[in-house]
């Protein structure tokens, strides 16, 4: 099986920079992600990892660590349009359920001005 | 990008009624597309999942006779949820499996259904 931890809730200031860690445990790692997904609305794709480094995209950066079985989302220049829970969510290609994802509980963030 | 559609965006039924819910990949195919339902403040849960031409792939404790699945096409799902029930009222979102680029999961905007 799997297990996907991330932190519940965070509250950052606008214009400030936030770290949203996921951390997992999985036997066939392969590829970890991670949506945004704001309240009553579907969950958008932001990036995807499946080697260890930082990939960056806009404002948003993610980091992977295979060997830890870490990641991040950082978040950097908030907006209060990025008040959202941001889900991570792990592909793992061993046993039946092959390309399905996993998600981690989301952690909702509150942007606050 | 990706774009999966979903419809409809919200449907309010009476229970014992039949309620089908579509899901489209737009601008590409998609062989294998899957079911998610979503609870308030809860997370995603996987129900199945829609491979193109053959049967779904249903999770455990998900009844396979209530939430009927469709994939006739590399375009389109369905989700049928069958005598629904007021218990069955949730958000219901598709995602459509996109093998080009990063072999993403693109989600549709979700079906916000209510069984009274």
């Amino acid at each position: 099986g799997q297990n996907i931890d991330q932190p519940t809730e965070m509250t950052a200031t606008e214009g400030a920079i936030v770290q949203i860690n996921c951390t997992y445990q999985t036997s066939g790692f392969n590829g970890l992600f991670w949506y945004q997904q704001h309240a009553g609305e579907a969950p958008t794709f932001l990036s995807y990892n499946v080697l260890d480094g930082l990939e960056e995209k806009g404002r948003f950066s993610s980091f992977l660590s295979r060997s830890k079985g870490y990641s991040y989302l950082l978040l950097k220049e908030l907006q209060m349009k990025d008040s959202a829970s941001y889900l991570c969510a792990v592909r793992d290609l061993s046993g039946a359920g092959s390309y399905q994802l996993t998600f981690g509980k989301g952690t909702k963030l509150s942007v606050i001005p | 990008g990706a774009v999966v559609s979903q419809h409809p965006s919200w449907v309010i039924c009476k229970s014992g009624t039949s309620v089908k819910i579509e899901c489209r990949s737009l601008d590409f195919q998609a062989t294998t597309m899957f079911w998610y339902r979503q609870f308030p403040k809860q997370s995603l849960m996987l129900m199945a999942t829609s491979n193109e031409g053959s049967k779904a792939t249903y999770e455990q404790g998900v009844e396979k006779d209530k939430f009927l699945i469709n994939h006739a096409s590399l375009t389109l799902s369905t989700l049928t949820v069958t005598s629904a029930h007021p218990e069955d009222s949730s958000f219901y979102i598709c995602s459509a499996r996109d093998r080009s680029g990063t072999d993403t999961q693109y989600f549709g905007p979700g079906t916000r259904l209510t069984v009274l």
